[in-house]
Protein backbone atom coordinates (compact mmCIF):
# COMPACT_ATOMS: atom_id res chain seq x y z
CA UNK A 1 0.00 0.00 0.00
CA UNK A 2 1.32 3.42 -0.88
CA UNK A 3 2.31 6.18 2.17
CA UNK A 4 0.25 8.80 0.61
CA UNK A 5 -2.44 7.92 -2.40
CA UNK A 6 -4.38 11.00 -4.34
CA UNK A 7 -7.05 10.78 -7.11
CA UNK A 8 -4.84 11.80 -10.10
CA UNK A 9 -8.13 13.78 -11.79
CA UNK A 10 -7.86 15.75 -13.67
CA UNK A 11 -10.16 17.89 -12.28
CA UNK A 12 -11.71 20.58 -15.04
CA UNK A 13 -13.62 23.10 -13.69
CA UNK A 14 -14.87 26.54 -14.58
CA UNK A 15 -13.23 30.15 -13.52
CA UNK A 16 -15.09 31.01 -10.16
CA UNK A 17 -15.58 27.48 -8.70
CA UNK A 18 -15.15 25.95 -5.69
CA UNK A 19 -12.81 22.76 -5.71
CA UNK A 20 -11.13 20.00 -3.66
CA UNK A 21 -9.34 17.68 -3.22
CA UNK A 22 -8.73 14.51 -0.76
CA UNK A 23 -5.00 12.72 -0.09
CA UNK A 24 -4.98 9.46 1.97
CA UNK A 25 -2.16 8.48 4.33
CA UNK A 26 -1.58 4.87 5.23
CA UNK A 27 0.57 5.90 8.64
CA UNK A 28 -1.48 7.04 11.05
CA UNK A 29 1.69 8.32 13.22
CA UNK A 30 2.44 11.08 10.60
CA UNK A 31 2.93 13.94 12.24
CA UNK A 32 3.13 16.98 9.23
CA UNK A 33 1.42 17.91 6.06
CA UNK A 34 2.20 19.67 3.60
CA UNK A 35 0.11 20.55 0.17
CA UNK A 36 2.79 21.29 -2.88
CA UNK A 37 1.92 22.95 -6.29
CA UNK A 38 3.57 21.82 -9.38
CA UNK A 39 3.12 23.51 -12.94
CA UNK A 40 3.91 21.56 -15.99
CA UNK A 41 7.52 20.40 -16.36
CA UNK A 42 8.51 22.88 -13.42
CA UNK A 43 9.50 21.76 -9.39
CA UNK A 44 7.27 21.91 -7.04
CA UNK A 45 6.41 25.19 -4.67
CA UNK A 46 5.47 24.64 -1.30
CA UNK A 47 1.46 25.86 -1.36
CA UNK A 48 0.59 25.50 2.32
CA UNK A 49 1.21 23.63 5.57
CA UNK A 50 -1.76 22.01 7.10
CA UNK A 51 -2.23 21.99 10.81
CA UNK A 52 -4.52 20.18 12.50
CA UNK A 53 -7.00 23.01 13.28
CA UNK A 54 -7.32 23.25 9.62
CA UNK A 55 -5.89 26.96 8.46
CA UNK A 56 -6.54 29.34 5.20
CA UNK A 57 -4.53 31.40 2.95
CA UNK A 58 -6.38 33.21 0.80
CA UNK A 59 -8.79 31.00 -1.31
CA UNK A 60 -7.45 27.85 -0.23
CA UNK A 61 -7.98 26.19 3.14
CA UNK A 62 -6.02 23.02 4.12
CA UNK A 63 -7.82 20.65 6.61
CA UNK A 64 -6.67 17.39 8.47
CA UNK A 65 -8.71 14.44 9.69
CA UNK A 66 -6.48 12.05 11.52
CA UNK A 67 -9.27 9.75 12.69
CA UNK A 68 -9.87 9.00 8.64
CA UNK A 69 -6.09 9.50 8.07
CA UNK A 70 -6.52 12.24 4.78
CA UNK A 71 -5.98 15.69 4.20
CA UNK A 72 -7.75 18.38 2.24
CA UNK A 73 -7.44 21.32 -0.17
CA UNK A 74 -10.31 23.29 -0.88
CA UNK A 75 -9.74 26.00 -3.69
CA UNK A 76 -12.16 28.78 -3.71
CA UNK A 77 -12.74 31.22 -6.75
CA UNK A 78 -10.89 29.27 -8.64
CA UNK A 79 -8.51 31.33 -11.49
CA UNK A 80 -7.22 30.14 -14.68
CA UNK A 81 -3.65 30.68 -13.02
CA UNK A 82 -4.63 27.57 -10.45
CA UNK A 83 -4.09 24.96 -13.10
CA UNK A 84 -1.20 22.80 -11.72
CA UNK A 85 -0.85 19.84 -10.27
CA UNK A 86 -1.50 19.45 -6.12
CA UNK A 87 0.75 17.32 -4.45
CA UNK A 88 0.09 16.30 -1.22
CA UNK A 89 3.11 15.82 1.37
CA UNK A 90 3.32 13.54 4.86
CA UNK A 91 6.13 13.09 7.06
CA UNK A 92 5.84 10.40 9.60
CA UNK A 93 6.49 10.91 13.67
CA UNK A 94 10.65 10.45 14.28
CA UNK A 95 11.13 9.93 10.29
CA UNK A 96 12.84 12.83 8.44
CA UNK A 97 11.48 12.08 5.35
CA UNK A 98 8.99 13.48 2.84
CA UNK A 99 6.49 11.19 1.32
CA UNK A 100 4.57 12.78 -2.12
CA UNK A 101 1.18 11.61 -3.56
CA UNK A 102 1.28 11.68 -7.23
CA UNK A 103 -0.53 14.57 -7.69
CA UNK A 104 -3.79 15.45 -8.11
CA UNK A 105 -4.09 17.76 -11.61
CA UNK A 106 -6.63 20.70 -11.79
CA UNK A 107 -7.85 22.46 -15.05
CA UNK A 108 -9.17 25.71 -14.50
CA UNK A 109 -11.01 26.52 -17.69
CA UNK A 110 -12.37 30.51 -18.84
CA UNK B 1 19.40 35.39 -2.81
CA UNK B 2 19.81 32.06 -2.03
CA UNK B 3 18.89 28.92 -4.36
CA UNK B 4 19.32 25.35 -5.86
CA UNK B 5 20.57 25.17 -8.94
CA UNK B 6 20.68 21.66 -11.20
CA UNK B 7 22.96 20.71 -14.11
CA UNK B 8 22.48 19.87 -17.02
CA UNK B 9 18.75 20.41 -17.22
CA UNK B 10 18.91 17.81 -20.09
CA UNK B 11 20.96 15.34 -20.67
CA UNK B 12 20.60 12.08 -23.25
CA UNK B 13 23.21 9.31 -23.09
CA UNK B 14 23.14 5.97 -24.24
CA UNK B 15 23.01 2.37 -21.97
CA UNK B 16 25.77 1.35 -19.88
CA UNK B 17 27.38 5.17 -19.51
CA UNK B 18 27.79 6.65 -15.77
CA UNK B 19 26.13 9.77 -15.72
CA UNK B 20 27.02 12.13 -12.90
CA UNK B 21 23.72 15.25 -12.08
CA UNK B 22 25.02 17.60 -10.07
CA UNK B 23 23.02 19.73 -7.49
CA UNK B 24 24.14 22.89 -5.48
CA UNK B 25 22.87 24.88 -3.07
CA UNK B 26 23.64 28.33 -1.56
CA UNK B 27 21.12 28.16 1.98
CA UNK B 28 23.32 26.02 3.62
CA UNK B 29 20.95 23.56 4.33
CA UNK B 30 22.09 20.65 5.74
CA UNK B 31 19.55 18.05 4.45
CA UNK B 32 19.90 17.40 0.64
CA UNK B 33 17.34 14.77 -1.52
CA UNK B 34 17.37 13.35 -4.63
CA UNK B 35 14.05 12.02 -6.27
CA UNK B 36 12.97 10.77 -9.43
CA UNK B 37 9.28 11.66 -10.91
CA UNK B 38 7.45 9.80 -13.29
CA UNK B 39 3.98 9.73 -14.51
CA UNK B 40 2.23 7.81 -12.96
CA UNK B 41 4.63 7.15 -9.28
CA UNK B 42 4.62 11.18 -8.29
CA UNK B 43 8.05 11.62 -6.48
CA UNK B 44 9.96 8.76 -5.66
CA UNK B 45 13.04 9.24 -2.93
CA UNK B 46 16.06 8.13 -4.44
CA UNK B 47 19.04 9.07 -1.84
CA UNK B 48 19.30 11.62 0.97
CA UNK B 49 21.63 13.45 2.85
CA UNK B 50 21.79 14.88 6.52
CA UNK B 51 25.09 16.29 6.72
CA UNK B 52 28.73 16.35 5.00
CA UNK B 53 29.89 12.69 5.01
CA UNK B 54 25.78 11.47 5.38
CA UNK B 55 24.23 9.74 2.73
CA UNK B 56 21.38 7.44 2.86
CA UNK B 57 19.12 5.33 0.90
CA UNK B 58 15.82 5.96 -0.15
CA UNK B 59 13.11 4.13 -1.71
CA UNK B 60 14.62 3.36 -5.10
CA UNK B 61 18.14 3.67 -4.77
CA UNK B 62 19.33 0.57 -6.77
CA UNK B 63 21.73 1.68 -9.64
CA UNK B 64 22.41 5.20 -8.09
CA UNK B 65 25.46 6.66 -5.78
CA UNK B 66 25.46 9.83 -4.15
CA UNK B 67 28.74 11.56 -1.83
CA UNK B 68 28.46 14.58 0.07
CA UNK B 69 31.82 16.18 0.77
CA UNK B 70 30.90 19.35 1.41
CA UNK B 71 27.77 21.61 2.90
CA UNK B 72 26.99 22.83 -0.89
CA UNK B 73 26.75 20.02 -3.34
CA UNK B 74 24.98 16.38 -3.42
CA UNK B 75 25.72 14.98 -6.68
CA UNK B 76 24.07 11.93 -7.87
CA UNK B 77 25.80 9.16 -10.12
CA UNK B 78 24.03 6.19 -12.16
CA UNK B 79 27.01 3.88 -12.54
CA UNK B 80 25.49 2.21 -15.89
CA UNK B 81 22.95 3.99 -17.15
CA UNK B 82 19.66 1.92 -18.18
CA UNK B 83 16.57 3.23 -20.13
CA UNK B 84 14.52 2.44 -17.19
CA UNK B 85 16.47 5.60 -15.55
CA UNK B 86 14.93 7.63 -17.73
CA UNK B 87 13.18 10.31 -15.89
CA UNK B 88 13.02 13.84 -14.58
CA UNK B 89 15.28 14.21 -11.41
CA UNK B 90 14.44 16.76 -8.81
CA UNK B 91 17.39 17.98 -5.87
CA UNK B 92 15.43 19.31 -2.84
CA UNK B 93 17.15 20.57 0.07
CA UNK B 94 15.74 21.83 3.79
CA UNK B 95 17.20 23.66 6.95
CA UNK B 96 16.51 21.45 9.70
CA UNK B 97 16.55 17.47 11.38
CA UNK B 98 12.91 17.72 12.23
CA UNK B 99 12.28 16.88 8.66
CA UNK B 100 9.06 19.05 9.12
CA UNK B 101 10.76 22.22 7.00
CA UNK B 102 9.61 23.48 3.74
CA UNK B 103 12.05 21.39 0.74
CA UNK B 104 13.19 23.48 -1.84
CA UNK B 105 13.46 22.08 -5.03
CA UNK B 106 16.05 22.65 -7.99
CA UNK B 107 14.54 22.78 -11.71
CA UNK B 108 14.98 19.56 -12.40
CA UNK B 109 17.12 17.36 -14.89
CA UNK B 110 15.54 15.29 -17.90
CA UNK B 111 17.66 12.63 -18.37
CA UNK B 112 17.02 10.18 -21.32
CA UNK B 113 18.41 6.79 -21.82
CA UNK B 114 18.84 5.28 -25.23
Amino acid sequence: RKEVEQDPGPFNVPEGATVAFNCTYSNSASQSFFWYRQDCRKEPKLLMSVYSSGNEDGRFTAQLNRASQYISLLIRDSKLSDSATYLCVVIPRNFNKFYFGSGTKLNVKP
Amino acid sequence: DAEITQSPRHKITETGRQVTLACHQTWNHNNMFWYRQDLGHGLRLIHYSYGVQDTNKGEVSDGYSVSRSNTEDLPLTLESAASSQTSVYFCASSESLAGTDTQYFGPGTRLTVL
